[in-house]
C-alpha cells in the first residue's frame, strides 16, 4: 500500500482480555517501530524491529506486552490481560532503516485502545 | 545520550500572523532533527528534516526550521498561520549512529484563532 496501515482503528475491550494490534508497514521498509501515545502525553517508544528481529525492546512496559514481525513485513503487538492503564493510542511507524538515524519514520493513523 | 525539549506546550496565534514553535536538543553526536505534525485522530506526518546539509531547512506547507548548533536549537517557523495549521507538533532528535533510536519531544499544540 501507499502508507503504513494499522488495524483495527478502534478497539474496545474488557479489562483482563487479550488484544492484538496489527501494523502493515510501507513495502520495502525494513525498520518498524511501535509507540504508545496516552492522552496529553508525548510518544512513548515501545519496540523497534529491523527485519524480523527486535534489537530494542526496552520500551515494553511489562511482560504482558509482546510483539512479533514476520516476513520482514507485518507486525503484531499483543497485550495480554489488559489493564485500564493500557488505554491509549498505539502508533506504528516504518522507515527505510538503511543505517544511521537520518531516515524519517512514516506513521500509521494508530489504533485507539479503550479498556473498560 | 540525546534529549529534546519543546519549550511551549501550547501556542496560540491569530490567522495570518507568524508561527514560532521552539525546540532545543542535546546530543553527543551530530544529530538528525525532525519536525512532525499530528492532526486529530491521525498519525504523525513529517514536516521537515535536518541531516547536516543546509542549516535552513524548508518543509511542507510553508514551514521551515533553522539548525543552530551554537544554541542547540531547531525552532519551527511559518510566516503566516493558516487555520489548517492547528495541530500538535513534535520535535524529534536522532543521534544517527547505527540503530536510529529517536527521541520525541512532548509536543506543542498550536491553536490558530480566526
Amino acid at each position: 500500500g501507499a502508507g503504513v496501515s494499522q488495524s483495527p482503528s478502534n478497539k474496545v475491550t474488557e479489562k483482563g482480555k487479550d488484544v492484538e494490534l496489527r501494523c502493515d508497514p510501507i513495502s520495502g521498509h525494513t525498520a518498524l517501530y511501535w509507540y504508545r501515545q496516552s492522552l496529553g502525553q508525548g510518544l512513548e517508544f515501545l519496540i523497534y524491529f529491523q527485519g524480523n528481529s527486535a534489537p530494542d525492546k526496552s520500551g515494553l512496559p511489562s511482560d504482558r506486552f509482546s510483539a512479533e514481525r514476520t516476513g520482514g513485513s507485518v507486525s503484531t503487538l499483543t497485550i495480554q490481560r489488559t489493564q485500564q492503564e493500557d488505554s491509549a493510542v498505539y502508533l506504528c511507524a516504518s522507515s527505510l532503516g538503511t543505517g544511521g538515524g537520518n531516515q524519517p519514520q512514516h506513521f500509521g493513523d494508530g489504533t485507539r485502545l479503550s479498556i473498560l | 545520550a540525546q534529549s529534546v525539549t519543546q519549550l511551549d506546550s501550547h501556542v496560540s496565534v491569530s490567522e495570518g500572523t507568524p508561527v514560532l514553535l521552539r525546540c532545543n536538543y542535546s546530543s553527543s553526536y551530530s544529530p538528525s532533527l525532525f519536525w512532525y505534525v499530528q492532526h486529530p485522530n491521525k498519525g504523525l506526518q513529517l514536516l521537515l528534516k535536518y541531516t547536516s546539509a543546509a542549516t535552513l531547512v524548508k518543509g511542507i506547507n510553508g514551514f521551515e526550521a533553522e539548525f543552530k548548533k551554537s544554541e542547540t536549537s531547531f525552532h519551527l517557523t511559518k510566516p503566516s498561520a493558516h487555520m489548517s495549521d492547528a495541530a500538535e507538533y513534535f520535535c524529534v532528535v536522532s543521534e544517527g549512529r547505527g540503530y536510529q533510536k529517536v527521541t520525541f519531544g512532548i509536543g506543542t499544540k498550536l491553536q490558530v484563532i480566526p
